[in-house]
């Protein structure tokens, strides 16, 4: 069974950093491009960044390019989301997502985890 | 970058209808248009990839189509748990999503 679970969430000030990690297992996790999708309250659903299967590639939204980074850790089946420079605009779930192989498509989340970015 | 607009954002329809969503790219996409379906507190689940295809465990009463800049989700004989907010996504961006209430 595919797994996905997101941590790392948790309340941090305005200009403050914060890193998730997301554990996944019952799946070759080096062979799925990994993505971070979040959601502010009451919002709709925001793509915030991708990588490639091999860690080769990663792709940003505009609103985090050069805050966030993506990372994966294929040996601990491991994906990684840094985050500096936060602010409120950033307050949402962030979940973890795992791609279908040659789509686009997202066919396995995580619950999700909290960032609350807040005095 | 490629905006994706839902229309409508919300509607309410009644067990047994059909319903329509509609999801206009600005430009032309290629076919990797994915539907979603969230239910509140939980995370998205993955209804139909590529335009059209059903994933695995959806019903049937869940299509896709569409080409070009304009796609449609249906949802036929509307169901109680149908009753989610519904997301597309064209590669890096997702549809502002649409409130189904029944």
């Amino acid at each position: 069974e595919v797994q996905l679970l997101e941590s790392g969430g948790g309340l941090v000030q305005p200009g403050g950093s914060l890193r998730l990690s997301c554990a996944a297992s019952g799946f070759t996790f080096s062979s799925h491009s990994m993505t971070w999708v979040r959601q502010a309250p009451g919002k709709g659903l925001e793509w915030v960044s991708g990588i490639s299967a091999s860690a080769g590639d990663t792709f940003y939204a505009d609103s985090v390019k050069g805050r966030f980074t993506i990372s994966r850790d294929n040996s601990k089946n491991t994906l990684s989301l840094q985050m500096n420079s936060l602010t409120a605009e950033d307050t949402a779930v962030y979940y973890c997502a795992r791609e279908v192989r040659s789509s686009t498509a997202l066919d396995h989340w995580g619950q999700g985890t909290l960032v609350i970015v807040s005095t | 970058d490629v905006q994706m607009t839902q229309s409508p954002s919300s509607l309410s329809a009644s067990v047994g209808d059909r319903v329509t969503i509609t999801c206009r790219a600005s430009r032309t996409v290629t076919n990797y248009l994915n539907w979603y379906q969230q239910k509140p507190g939980s995370a998205p689940n993955l209804l139909i990839s590529a335009v059209s295809n059903l994933h695995s465990g959806v019903p049937s009463r869940f299509r896709g189509s569409g080409t070009g800049t304009e796609f449609t989700l249906t949802i036929s004989d509307l169901q109680p748990e149908d009753s989610a907010s519904y997301y597309c996504q064209f590669s890096g961006t997702f549809g502002g999503g649409t409130k189904v209430e029944i």
